[in-house]
C-alpha cells in the first residue's frame, strides 16, 4: 500500500526566513507527488504535483517541491516565508482512481 | 473555468437525525467525484468516490452513504447521525484519468 509521512506537527519559522515541510512516501510504482494547503475553515488548495521529470517542481505563490527518489522525499520549499504563508500542509500521494492519500498534515507558523 | 460548490457550508443537528450534504460542480463533463471527512483539522478520511452516474464506491463502512443523481452532483447522506459523524465534510473532483483533485470549500458538521 501506498502512504506518505509528514514527521513534523508544526513547523515554525521567521518571516522572511526559508521554510522547508518535509514529507516522505512508500510506494510500489513511480509516485504521483501533491502538496495541498488548507487555511482555516477553508477547503484545500493545491499547490504543486510531481509526476515525472525535472526534479525541482514549482507551484502556487512561490512554493517549490523537491522529488528526491534515493531518500523517498518530496519535501516542500520557500525561499522567504510570509506571515501569510501560516496554514496547514499536507503531501499526498495519487493511488489511481482510488483517490489520494494524505499525510497526517503539518502546521506551518511564521513569525512576524 | 471549473468550480465547485458545496452546501450548507455549516450544519447543527442532533443525534440520530438525518443527513443531506450536496456537492455540485461546474464547468467541466463527467468527473470523478470524491467525499472526504476531515477530523480534529488534521488527517483526511476517503468516505466515497464515484465515477460516473450512479457509480459509488464505499471507502470505510459507516453509516453514512453517497448518490451521484445528476452528473456533476454528488450528495452525502445519513439516516441517523451518530456524535462521531462531527467533522468537516470536503467534497473533490478530478477529470476523468487525472490525478489532481480540486476541492471545495467544505461543510462543518456539528452532530450534538
Amino acid at each position: 500500500a501506498q502512504s506518505v509521512a509528514q514527521p513534523e506537527d508544526q513547523v515554525n519559522v521567521a518571516e522572511g526566513n526559508p521554510l522547508t515541510v518535509k514529507c516522505t512516501y512508500s510506494v510500489s510504482g513511480n509516485p504521483y507527488l501533491f502538496w495541498y494547503v488548507q487555511y482555516p475553515n477553508r477547503g484545500l488548495q493545491f499547490l504543486l504535483k510531481y509526476i515525472t521529470g525535472d526534479n525541482l517542481v514549482k507551484g502556487s505563490y512561490g512554493f517549490e517541491a523537491e522529488f528526491n527518489k534515493s531518500q523517498t522525499s518530496f519535501h516542500l520549499k520557500k525561499p522567504s516565508a510570509l506571515v501569510s504563508d501560516s496554514a496547514l500542509y499536507f503531501c499526498a500521494v495519487y493511488e489511481g482512481r482510488r483517490a489520494l492519500t494524505f499525510g497526517s498534515g503539518t502546521r506551518l507558523q511564521v513569525q512576524p | 473555468s471549473q468550480t465547485i460548490h458545496q452546501w450548507p457550508a455549516t450544519l447543527v443537528q442532533p443525534v440520530g437525525s438525518p443527513l443531506s450534504l450536496e456537492c455540485t460542480v461546474e464547468g467541466t463533463s463527467n468527473p470523478n467525484l470524491y467525499w472526504y471527512r476531515q477530523a480534529a483539522g488534521r488527517g483526511l478520511q476517503l468516505l466515497f468516490y464515484s465515477v460516473g452516474i450512479g457509480q459509488i464506491s464505499s471507502e470505510v463502512p459507516q453509516n453514512l452513504s453517497a448518490s451521484r443523481p445528476q452528473d456533476r452532483q454528488f450528495i452525502l447522506s445519513s439516516k441517523k447521525l451518530l456524535l462521531s459523524d462531527s467533522g468537516f465534510y470536503l467534497c473533490a473532483w478530478s477529470v476523468v484519468g487525472g490525478e489532481t483533485q480540486y476541492f471545495g470549500p467544505g461543510t462543518r458538521l456539528l452532530v450534538l
